[in-house]
């Protein structure tokens, strides 16, 4: 069973960069998947950010692709997100997401943990 | 830019049948969409209720199916039971590398 778990400050300056882990156990994320990211503000629907693949590939909403860098940690089987520049907008919830490749099938979420932008 | 759209809000009976549809601004949906469709409750993480339009993800009943419909991708709950009044969200892959999701149905059930 794949559990995915988001970690990193609950709070973040305007104009500053907010950065999450997603620590991932049951699989590893060197495997045939996609490692994504999506997130949802407060009472409104869900956004795809983007995903990295085991070997590094990774694709961006063009809507955040200035902002936004995913990467992978081997060593410590996790991956991040880096979104810069951060307002008051960015303020959601982020989850993390296990895609299958061949079924493309989001099939593994994390709980989810929400990240404030204010001063 | 494209968009991807659902009905804002849908009603059904308690086991009746509703079906819930995910369409482009610009284009049709088909297979190559690879549509998801994921349920969520408040507070909770969003469950995968449907993957690669029409396979039911692992432990998810029956009463839910995938299809297309014309140049959209339905959802379709047979059955409805109070416990299904949730939000549903459609995801579609709008190229190699680029998805996007629906902006959500709010299915209530009376």
């Amino acid at each position: 069973q794949v559990r995915l778990q988001e970690s990193g400050p609950g709070l973040v300056k305007p104009s500053g960069t907010l950065s999450l882990t997603c620590a991932v156990s049951g699989d590893s994320i060197s495997s045939d998947n996609w490692w994504t990211w999506v997130r949802q503000p407060p009472g409104e629907g869900l956004e795809w950010i983007g995903e990295i693949y085991g070997s590094g590939i990774t694709y961006y909403n063009p809507s955040l692709k200035s902002r936004v860098t995913i990467s992978l940690d081997k060593s410590k089987n996790q991956f991040s997100l880096n979104l810069s520049s951060v307002t008051a907008a960015d303020t959601a919830v982020y989850y993390c997401v296990k895609k299958v490749t061949p079924t493309r099938e989001y099939d593994s979420w994390g709980l989810g943990t929400l990240v404030t932008v204010s001063s | 830019q494209t968009v991807v759209t659902q009905e804002p809000s849908f009603s059904v009976s308690p086991g009746g049948t509703v079906t819930l549809t995910c369409g482009l601004t610009s284009g049709s949906v088909s297979t190559s969409s690879y549509t998801n469709w994921f349920q969520q409750t408040p507070g909770q993480a969003p469950r995968t209720l449907i993957y690669s339009t029409n396979t039911r993800s692992s432990g998810v009943p029956d009463r839910f199916s995938g299809s297309i419909l014309g140049n959209k991708a339905a959802l379709t709950i047979t059955g409805a039971q109070a416990d299904d009044e949730s939000d549903y969200y459609c995801l579609l892959n709008l190229h190699y590398g680029l998805w996007m999701f629906g902006g959500g149905t709010k299915l209530t059930v009376l």
